[in-house]
């Protein structure tokens, strides 16, 4: 089945400054990768997702990129606000005809410092 | 409603007896789903449905699990003769459509239910 992996486990970054989260995966059939971002005591919640034909995406602050040869994806967030700081999950499914049964990562502890 | 809503929000329970858990999913969304949370990890996946219909139930660890959505609406997670490692955060999700479709494949999640088994 799908193994997904994502680094770092944490990450604290300044006011301002970029963050980026690495993803890989290991089911080449995998086609739609969203990213989650969960706060305390809430559910995991869509910021922004990418399909395969496409290699980058970006909304606002927000971007992702896909590289399908080497099997991994990436979120960038620039600029980042205190208003950030969560728990991000990477995730890889099939989508099609599958529904949308997703393989997460870990996570990363984000944390952005005044 | 305005989105997942799953109940209990917490449930303790002693081991060796059986839990139900219940999530509603949003109003006319075909595809639900099933996950388990532990501690500092992701989602781990259970099980879905689209519409009453079980599509893969792979992810259930063991025939102690179950799980129904009689009418294709709201879904029951049963674990029977609960052990202490069925201990987790049990979130539900759903989805509009369950095929690779331009309207979008964006799984909608619950506040989850927080079981603890003593």
């Amino acid at each position: 089945g799908e193994n997904v992996e994502q680094h770092p486990s944490t990450l604290s970054v300044q006011e301002g400054d970029s963050a980026v989260i690495k993803c890989t995966y290991s089911d080449s059939a995998s086609n739609y990768f969203p990213w989650y971002k969960q706060e305390l005591g809430k559910g995991p919640q869509l910021i922004i997702d990418i399909r395969s034909n496409v290699g980058e995406k970006k909304d606002q602050r927000i971007a992702v990129t896909l590289n399908k040869t080497a099997k991994h994806f990436s979120l960038h967030i620039t600029e980042t606000q205190p208003e950030d700081s969560a728990v991000y999950f990477c995730a890889a499914s099939k989508g099609t005809g599958g529904g949308n049964k997703l393989t997460f990562g870990t996570g990363t502890q984000l944390k952005v410092e005044l | 409603g305005a989105g997942v809503s799953q109940s209990p929000r917490y449930k303790v329970t002693k081991r060796g007896q059986d839990v139900a858990l219940r999530c509603d999913p949003i109003s006319g969304h075909v595809s639900l789903y099933w996950y388990r949370q532990a501690l500092g990890q992701g989602p781990e996946f259970l099980t879905y449905f689209n519409y009453e219909a079980q599509q893969d139930k792979s992810g259930l660890p063991n025939d102690r699990f179950s799980a129904e959505r009689p009418e294709g609406s709201i879904s029951t997670l049963t674990i029977q003769r609960t052990e202490q490692r069925d201990s987790a955060m049990y979130r539900c999700a759903s989805s509009l459509v369950y095929s690779f479709s331009p309207l979008g494949t964006e799984a909608f999640f619950g506040q989850g239910t927080r079981l603890t088994v003593v």
